[in-house]
């Protein structure tokens, strides 16, 4: 089946750095990836959509300057973290959805594993 | 606003002690409702889409069901490798999905 591949899986990270997340559809081109987050034991909150070759639409509250997304291929999507501090800390996830198939169809959005962000 | 709402928000039972998971939702027309299983640091796994009232669907010890205000996900015989944090998910036509905070299973041999 398909497959989203999420690189790192844990990163740790100084404060005032940037780091970069990659979310990538392994058998399949994506033109729409969503990015969420999740504190523990809370649910997903979408960040952001990532949409293929244009400017990401983000969620109310979420900061574009901070959280930059760029999803420059079919199969790749990327988040960066830009001047990382502690509260940043979170458990960051992405999905990818088939194009083509109805969106109300659950399983055509697959999961990534996740990436574990620690801000020291 | 969509809104979904999972109880209870954890749940222990005994190997072979069945039990059943509430996902109750509000949402302006709906056009699916998902089951996700999600491990301690993984991304969620899908397992059900339903989509209208009345609606079931089964895999191995799980059994999803669908009303109008709410669904459940009914746990047969559970063992503990069912032993997860379940998420309840709507999609009611915007792009992705609403979440609820889920519900964390541990089953005890």
């Amino acid at each position: 089946g398909a497959v989203v591949s999420q690189h790192p899986s844990r990163v740790i990270c100084k404060s005032g750095t940037s780091v970069k997340i990659e979310c990538r559809s392994l058998d399949f081109q994506a033109t729409t990836m969503f990015w969420y987050r999740q504190f523990p034991k809370q649910s997903l909150m979408l960040m952001a959509t990532s949409n293929e070759g244009s400017k990401a639409t983000y969620e109310q509250g979420v900061e574009k300057d901070k959280f930059l997304i760029n999803h420059a291929s079919l199969t790749l999507s990327t988040l960066t973290v830009t001047s990382a501090h502690p509260e940043d800390s979170s458990f960051y996830i992405c999905s990818a959805r088939i194009p083509g198939q109805a969106v109300g169809d659950g399983n055509t959005i697959y999961f990534g594993e996740g990436s574990w962000l620690t801000v020291v | 606003e969509d809104q979904v709402t999972q109880s209870p928000e954890a749940l222990r039972l005994q190997e072979g002690e069945s039990s059943s998971l509430n996902c109750s939702y509000t949402v302006s027309g709906l056009r699916g409702l998902f089951w996700y299983r999600q491990d301690p640091g993984k991304g969620p796994e899908f397992l059900f889409t339903l989509y209208s009232a009345g609606e079931e669907k089964e895999k191995e010890r799980l059994k999803a069901t669908l009303t109008k205000k709410e669904s459940f996900l009914h746990i047969t015989a559970p063992k503990p490798e069912d032993s997860a944090t379940y998420l309840c998910a709507v999609f009611s036509g915007y792009s992705t999905l609403t979440f609820g905070k889920g519900t964390m299973l541990l089953v005890s041999p």
